[in-house]
């Protein structure tokens, strides 16, 4: 199992550019999320999902947009990037509500270069 | 959800326990305590977590005092791969908002 896997893996972007990262999970889990995290900061909750066909806001949810048209898939849009988006984006899912389950399980990151 | 602190940094002897202390003394009787830790720059990783018992897995045990104000993670054996930073979070029964602070930056000496 390949688990949670984001692409792209890297990305530099002009100011005003949009793009689209992919969050892809082969684990059936109902929930998902996006996390960033700035240097010597911890993770912030974007956006999150507890299932197909929903989506929520969560803790810095300003300037992104996210859809969970299958229930394997999160994307997490920029319609028009900032320097402030500069960050290392996570997406993680897990099987049960945050509360009720033995951890989330995390992709590898994105690392987001606005410039 | 309740505030936690935690040492910024720690140093341990490889072979030694690693006892990371957490506080949460604002903690309610419907939050659990979590550990995760980030190994260099990926993704966190799921330790434990408890509510109100002591608790063991194949990675760490969860020691949490009688008033939940506190809790420490205990890695029994530190190794040179347990150098990351770990956080310990509370999450309250219902919420999907819970805060990953700063962590402790543990690092493992030989």
């Amino acid at each position: 199992n390949a688990g949670v896997t984001q692409t792209p893996k890297f990305r530099v972007l002009k100011t005003g550019q949009s793009m689209t990262l992919l969050c892809a999970q082969d684990m059936n889990h109902e929930y998902m999320y996006w996390y960033r995290q700035d240097p010597g900061m911890g993770l912030r909750l974007i956006h999150y999902s507890v299932g197909e066909g929903t989506t929520a806001k969560g803790e810095v949810p300003d300037g992104y947009n996210v859809s969970r048209l299958k229930k394997q898939n999160f994307l997490l849009g920029l319609e028009s990037a900032a320097p402030s988006q500069t960050s290392v984006y996570f997406c993680a899912s897990s099987l049960y509500p945050p509360w009720d389950n033995y951890g989330y399980t995390f992709g590898s990151g994105t690392r987001l270069t606005v410039v | 959800d309740a505030k936690t602190t935690q040492p910024t940094s720690m140093d341990c002897a490889e072979g030694r326990a690693a006892n990371l202390p957490c506080n949460h003394s604002t903690i309610s009787g419907n939050e659990y305590v979590y550990w995760y830790r980030q190994i260099h720059s990926q993704g966190p990783q799921y330790i434990i977590h408890g509510l109100k018992n002591n608790e063991t897995n194949e990675m760490a045990s969860l020691i949490i005092t009688e008033d939940r104000k506190s809790s420490t993670l205990i890695l029994p054996h530190a190794t040179l791969r347990d150098t990351a930073v770990y956080y310990c979070i509370a999450i309250t029964s219902g919420t999907y908002k819970y805060i990953f602070g700063t962590g402790t930056r543990l690092k493992v000496l030989a």
